[in-house]
């Protein structure tokens, strides 16, 4: 097992533009979420997708998009970025019953 | 119906004392209850976790309490150290559908050397 790995770790983006995070999750790991976290606060539930599909989504935006890859990578795409979507971007992945993390990306809209 | 609210805020304990923090949930489809620590710049990590079928879990030093009549449930740190200091979230989860994980708000733990 090689845990949960996303890239990059900071970034910083400019207000309206496009960012893409990437998230490599470990084998085996055929379900995969995304979670935002702003600063203080608990994780909050952006999507999860499952074999490649999306299968559930939190109360996020269209401009919050994501994909799955069969190589159990995957990616957050927003759009038209604002400030308030500065947080912590964090990925996980489960086989069973419990997910694991990684260590987040670090988004800073300015 | 879908908030999971975690007290206190923050905690400061002495080395080797007991650390205590709660949660209680509404929804009643919740059945998957895990605890997870978090360090600064890190992502969370799975400490324990305990379905409602059971009223206590015990792992180490970490210890789940479940009260599934009242809808709360709680961690205990034993022994609490320095290397503890951390914050602490609880999460619940239906397991079926779509698994989303619901967070408390977290818990800042200080452990005082």
């Amino acid at each position: 097992e090689t845990g949960v790995t996303q890239s990059p770790t900071h970034l910083i983006k400019t207000r309206g533009q496009q960012v893409t995070l990437r998230c490599s999750s470990q084998s085996g790991h055929n379900t995969v979420s995304w979670y935002q976290q702003a600063l203080g606060q608990g994780p909050q539930f952006i999507f999860q997708y499952y074999r490649e599909e999306e299968n559930g989504r939190g109360n996020f935006p269209p401009r919050f998009s994501g994909l799955q890859f069969p190589n159990y990578s995957s990616e957050l795409n927003v759009n038209a970025l604002e400030l308030d979507d500065s947080a912590l971007y964090l990925c996980a992945s489960r086989k069973g019953i419990g997910y694991t993390f990684g260590s987040g990306t670090r988004l800073t809209v300015v | 119906q879908q908030q999971v609210k975690q007290s206190p805020q923050s905690l400061i304990v002495q080395k080797g004392g007991i650390s205590i923090i709660n949660c209680a949930y509404e929804n009643t489809a919740f059945d998957y209850f895990p605890w997870y620590q978090q360090f600064p710049g890190k992502g969370p990590a799975l400490l324990i976790a305990i379905r409602p079928d059971v009223s206590e879990k015990k792992e180490g030093r970490f210890t789940i309490s479940f009260n599934k009549s009242a809808k709360q449930f709680s961690l205990h740190i034993m022994d609490s150290q320095p290397g503890d200091s951390a914050t602490y979230f609880c999460a619940a989860s239906s397991t079926s559908g779509t698994y989303k994980y619901i967070f408390g708000t977290g818990t800042r733990l200080k452990v005082l050397a």
